[in-house]
């Protein structure tokens, strides 16, 4: 079965860009999904097909998807950013990503 | 703009068998667009798919997983179902239902979760 990896946890300080990766084989040929988990909540889709943003999502918000990684890029990060994001492909089947804590030094 | 909400039991006994419903409001669920999908967390963990269902109760599911799944539709009432049998502590999570989006063509390619219900915490006692 296809696997995504993602590390465990990603730290940046305020106002500087997140890259949280997601890596797979041959992932640039698939269609690459992002979600944002704040604790409690349901997931929330950031970006979809490699680079979309749905409405309502800031423009600090951006995706790309070439080779064997997956990046989402979260410019000018703040605090309210500080979540799990979960990267997923369809494969035949939903695949998610591990997740990655991003924490805001 | 669409909401959903699942609702069950929250404490199922080991080897009984666990049944959620995802009603839908503000969108139809015979969407022509969309399956509907069940995704679980257990505490403190990541998202697994449990499996996807189109208002004409096509389904894709999850061949990872061990428990009997069945999902079900009702268009008279908006509303999908999920039942999975003789469940385990490890069935233990927070279940989530959701609108996922799909692309029809030769083949059928399910895309992303739009819309997430807020999720239901479901404790299998052993």
């Amino acid at each position: 079965s296809y696997v995504l990896t993602q590390p465990p946890s990603v730290s940046v300080a305020p106002g500087k860009t997140a890259s949280i990766t997601c890596g797979g084989t041959l992932i640039g040929t698939k269609v690459v999904h992002w979600y944002r988990q704040k604790p409690g909540q349901a997931p929330v889709l950031v970006i979809s097909n490699d680079s979309d943003r749905p409405s309502g999502i800031p423009e600090r918000f951006s995706g790309s998807n070439s080779g064997v990684t997956a990046t989402l890029t979260i410019n000018r990060v703040e605090a309210g950013d500080e979540a799990d994001y979960y990267c997923q492909v369809w494969d035949s089947s939903v695949v998610f990503g591990g997740g990655t804590k991003l924490t805001v030094l | 703009q669409v909401q959903l909400r699942e609702s069950g039991p929250g404490l199922v006994k080991s080897s009984e068998t666990l049944s959620l419903t995802c009603s839908v409001s503000g969108d139809s669920i015979t969407s022509s667009s969309h399956y509907w999908g069940w995704i679980r967390q257990p505490p403190g963990k990541g998202l697994e798919w449990i499996g996807s269902i189109d208002y004409t109760g096509k389904t894709y599911d999850n061949p990872s997983l061990t428990s009997g799944v069945t999902l079900s539709v009702d268009t008279s009432k908006n509303e999908i179902s999920l039942k999975m049998s003789s469940v385990t502590a490890a069935d233990t999570a927070v279940y989530f239902c959701a609108r996922h989006h799909a692309l029809f063509g030769v083949y059928t390619v399910l895309q992303e979760f739009d819309s997430w219900g807020q999720g239901s915490l479901v404790t299998v006692s052993t």
